[in-house]
């Protein structure tokens, strides 16, 4: 039973640049979120999918931006990145069916922006 | 409000029992969750409780809840030097709206002498 996966898993950018992250959700799971963990800090919440819309959002700029496929993965995009961008980035699914849809994480992507 | 506290650091001997402990303010925090992150990886989920619990055990691992005083606590029996990690504690508020939104806390260091 294949996990959450991500990729890449390590990626070095400059300010103002884009990025581009993906995540496959754990077999049979249909929900995605996404975290933003720096250095230090729990990690906090961006947003989450769910039938390819955006079903919640935290307290994020809409230079973060984010996709659901029908196959359920999902892509996380950040537009004019700053500084303050570099972290680790968690992709988490679950299964909405399930009442406490409890989230299982990927290894996340670790970004440095330079 | 969402916000949930923990301390930063605990250090304990190989063998004894450690006990990791988070304060929450959000009374309609329906699960709360426990997540160990080893260095440069992902988040691990160890177990879980529903609010209308007051306690859960899982093998080494026993959970306590006081929804009175909003604090949830995580005992580790008989710690092993592999136990050495962060631990997050997490909520998740009402799910009526499916949001499966988790708040976390800023993690605590479990640091295992042998």
């Amino acid at each position: 039973d294949a996990g959450v996966t991500q990729s890449p898993t390590h990626l070095i950018k400059t300010r103002g640049q884009q990025v581009t992250l993906r995540c496959s959700p754990k077999s049979g799971h249909d929900t995605v979120s996404w975290y933003q963990q720096a250095l230090g800090q729990g990690p906090q919440f961006i947003f989450q999918y769910y039938e390819e819309e955006e079903r919640q959002r935290g307290n994020f700029p809409d230079r973060f931006s984010g996709h659901q496929f029908p196959n359920y993965s999902s892509e996380l995009n950040v537009n004019a990145l700053l500084l303050g961008d570099s972290a680790l980035y968690l992709c988490a699914s679950s299964l909405s069916r399930e009442y406490q849809e409890t989230q299982y994480f990927g290894p996340g992507t670790r970004l440095l922006v330079l | 409000g969402e916000d949930v506290e923990q301390s930063l650091f605990l250090s304990v001997r190989e063998g004894d029992s450690s006990v990791i402990n988070c304060t929450y303010t959000d009374s309609s925090s329906t699960y709360l969750y426990w997540y160990k992150q080893e260095p440069g990886a992902g988040l691990q989920l160890l177990t879980y409780i529903f609010s209308n619990m007051d306690m859960k055990q899982d093998q080494r691992l026993t959970v306590l809840l006081n929804k009175k005083d909003k604090h949830l606590s995580l005992r580790i029996a008989d710690t092993q030097t592999g136990d050495s990690a962060i631990y997050f504690c997490a909520e998740i508020t009402d799910l009526s709206g499916n949001t499966g939104k988790l708040i976390f806390g800023q993690g605590t260091t479990l640091q295992v002498k042998p």
